[in-house]
């Protein structure tokens, strides 16, 4: 299995501009998370969809982050506009719904750096 | 609410000698443990999980992780650190009816030749 995929994997961009971050969970995974990390807040959960429905989207920070999955393979986050604070390292998780599954599985990020 | 404490920043241990690294947790109900790794510019990475059963559960490369509800805590051991296993590792924890993970800080090994 590839594991979960995000691209890019490295993001620069003024602020102002539209930013928008992909995730490809592993195949039959139902659990899909949105992670925020930053040295001075550690790991953030943004979102969390399960079976493609945003169950929880409270720990999105303001009305310029989205989130959507439109299908089982693919997700999309977009911030518009960035500002310079929304630099971090935003993961993708996935997990099965299968019982005696529970862990999550990370991509390898992507780093936004806003200017 | 739930929530994960590692109490050290930084764990410098030489190659060879034994390593711990620290978590305690607290969350209602039955809690469901984990461990995670990250290297530089990489993702987190699943070491072990604690869910029910045997206390002492084994995981990847060689680290296990201790399970003690008296004591709300789950340190991860190595009985001999590698130099490879220098990187960040992160506690998490999240209720059996839940599906948020609670994620500790971090904690820096440092193994040294």
């Amino acid at each position: 299995d590839a594991g979960v995929i995000q691209s890019p994997r490295h993001e620069v961009t003024e602020m102002g501009q539209e930013v928008t971050l992909r995730c490809k969970p592993i195949s039959g995974h139902n659990s899909l998370f949105w992670y925020r990390q930053t040295m001075m807040r550690g790991l953030e959960l943004l979102i969390y969809f399960n079976n493609n429905v945003p169950i929880d989207d409270s720990g999105m920070p303001e009305d310029r982050f989205s989130a959507k999955m439109p299908n089982a393979s693919f997700s999309t986050l977009k911030i518009q506009p960035s500002e310079p604070r929304d630099s971090a390292v935003y993961f993708c998780a996935s997990r099965t719904g299968t019982s005696g599954n529970y862990e999550q599985y990370f991509g390898p990020g992507t780093r936004l750096t806003v200017t | 609410a739930q929530s994960v404490a590692q109490p050290e920043d930084q764990v410098n241990v030489a190659e060879g000698n034994p390593l711990t690294v620290k978590c305690t947790y607290s969350v209602s109900g039955n809690p469901y443990l984990f461990w995670y790794v990250q290297y530089p510019n990489r993702g987190l990475q699943f070491l072990l999980k604690y869910i029910t059963g045997d206390n002492l559960v084994k995981g990847s490369y060689g680290f296990e992780a201790e399970f003690n509800k008296s004591q709300t805590s789950f340190h991860l051991k190595k009985p001999s650190a590698l130099v490879s296993d220098s990187a960040l590792y992160f506690c998490a924890v999240r209720g059996a009816n839940d599906y948020k993970l609670s994620f500790g800080a971090g904690t820096t090994v440092t193994v040294r030749a």
